[in-house]
């Protein structure tokens, strides 16, 4: 079964700085989607950035980037010029491409940013 | 477009009882995926139904099951509630296509005393 790994359940950041949120995943297919969602403390999910793994070409959506190692199987996010509204916590998860699959959520990180 | 709404929002509910939620996505999504969100496990994959039929489930017991209507508007219901079963309980609605961003609502909150 595939299983997604945050090994970070804290991280803080200065504000207008940058920080780095690591995830692993483990799994034997080869097509398969990621995805980072944030869930600030309003609980509302919304989806950060996603990742084919058949594309090479590193995701990017404004402050926000991944860094996206296939071999590794390592899936990090980047928020660049952190801020304020940055703060929450950070979910990385994993699907597969086959229909028949569910989406895995690794246990997610709380991000604090300090002004 | 209007977001996926749940309801209700809050629940206290006994041990022993059922409860339903209620899920609707927004309009023209297909898919609609269920989770639930605890402090010790996580956010956990329930199920989902695409198109009133039940497409992938989670590893969850039979007290928990689902259905779907004709317009995409999703139900959940836990059946004979146990202290465990406390916890926000997620919905997500998708085109369902093989690749699709979920959109989450903003949850059921649900406690069993």
């Amino acid at each position: 079964a595939q299983t997604v790994t945050q090994s970070q359940p804290e991280m803080s950041v200065q504000e207008a700085e940058t920080v780095t949120l690591s995830c692993t995943y483990d799994t034997s297919e080869s097509d398969y989607y990621l995805f980072w969602y944030k869930q600030p403390p309003s609980r509302q999910m919304i989806l950060v950035i996603r990742q084919e793994a058949y594309k090479q070409q590193n995701a990017t959506e404004n402050r926000f980037s991944v860094n996206f190692q296939k071999a590794a199987k390592s899936f990090s996010l980047k928020i660049s010029d952190s801020q304020l509204g940055d703060a929450a916590m950070y979910f990385c998860a994993y699907r597969s491409a086959n229909n028949n699959n569910d989406m895995r959520f690794g246990a997610g990180t709380r991000l604090t940013v300090k002004p | 477009k209007a977001g996926v709404t749940q309801t209700p929002r809050y629940l206290i509910k006994t041990r022993g009882q059922q409860v339903t939620l209620s899920c609707s996505p927004i309009s023209g999504h297909r898919s609609v995926s269920w989770y639930q969100q605890t402090p010790g496990q996580g956010l956990q994959f329930l199920f989902e139904y695409f198109s009133e039929t039940q497409r992938n489930k989670g590893n969850f017991p039979g007290r928990f099951s689902g259905r779907q209507f004709s317009n995409s508007r999703s139900e959940m219901n836990v059946s004979t509630l146990e202290l465990g079963d406390s916890a926000l309980y997620l919905c997500a609605s998708s085109s369902g296509d093989s690749f699709y961003e979920q959109y989450f609502g903003p949850g059921t909150r649900l406690t069993v005393t």
